[in-house]
């Protein structure tokens, strides 16, 4: 299994653009989440999604962020506009279908707003 | 989300030294997972607990799932070079439905 990819991995915008974030989760996952680094804050959960349907979008920062799921198989994570704060590692994660079960992540997007 | 405390913020050791690491909450999890995360790459699963008490080895790492579900720990036996990263603990609940709470995470540097 190629495990979660996600693309770009690093990507550079300037203040005002719309980034646009790509995920494809593993096949046969049920849920699928979004996730933000930072050295303050650590790992936050954005949004998780569970059989394409968004199930808790309370750490979503602000109406600026929006994330979509058209498929079992791809989600987006867009930001517009973009802001210097927004600068972090977005890493999307999915796990298998109930509770109890392990998020597997892929390797992030490393996103800097100048 | 929820609040997890994990310690020591970082460690600094010598190669073959042992390592231990825990995390605490003030909430009950039903599981617990322990993540190493390496520069430039996402957070990968070492291990997962789903029982209070159960103890878990994989390969020279064992995790405990603390009785009282509030906490977990990780020892690191025999370290090596490559245990270089940064360890996550990871909680979940039916607060949280599937989705995990974090650990600040836990710098491990290794010294050959």
């Amino acid at each position: 299994d190629a495990g979660v990819i996600q693309s770009p991995r690093h990507e550079v915008t300037e203040m005002g653009q719309e980034v646009t974030l790509r995920c494809k989760p593993i096949s046969g996952h049920n849920s699928l989440f979004w996730y933000r680094q930072t050295m303050m804050r650590g790992l936050e959960l954005l949004i998780y999604f569970n059989n394409n349907v968004p199930i808790d979008d309370s750490g979503m920062p602000e109406d600026r962020f929006s994330a979509k799921m058209p498929n079992a198989s791809f989600s987006t994570l867009k930001i517009q506009p973009s802001e210097p704060r927004d600068s972090a590692v977005y890493f999307c994660a999915s796990s298998p279908r109930g509770e109890n079960t392990e998020a597997f992540f892929g390797q992030g997007t490393r996103l800097t707003v100048v | 989300g929820q609040q997890l405390n994990q310690s020591p913020q970082s460690m600094f050791i010598q190669e073959g030294e042992d390592v231990s690491m825990n995390c605490t909450s003030s909430s009950i999890f039903n599981t617990w997972l322990w993540y190493k995360q390496e520069p430039g790459e996402g957070p990968v699963l070492l291990i997962a607990l789903y029982k209070a008490g159960e103890l878990t080895s994989n390969g020279r790492l064992t995790a405990q799932f603390g009785i009282t579900r509030k906490d977990s720990f990780l020892n690191i036996s025999a370290s090596i070079p490559s245990d270089v990263g940064i360890y996550f603990c990871a909680g979940q609940n039916s607060n949280s439905g599937y989705a995990l709470n974090f650990g600040k995470g836990t710098s491990l540097l290794v010294t050959p």
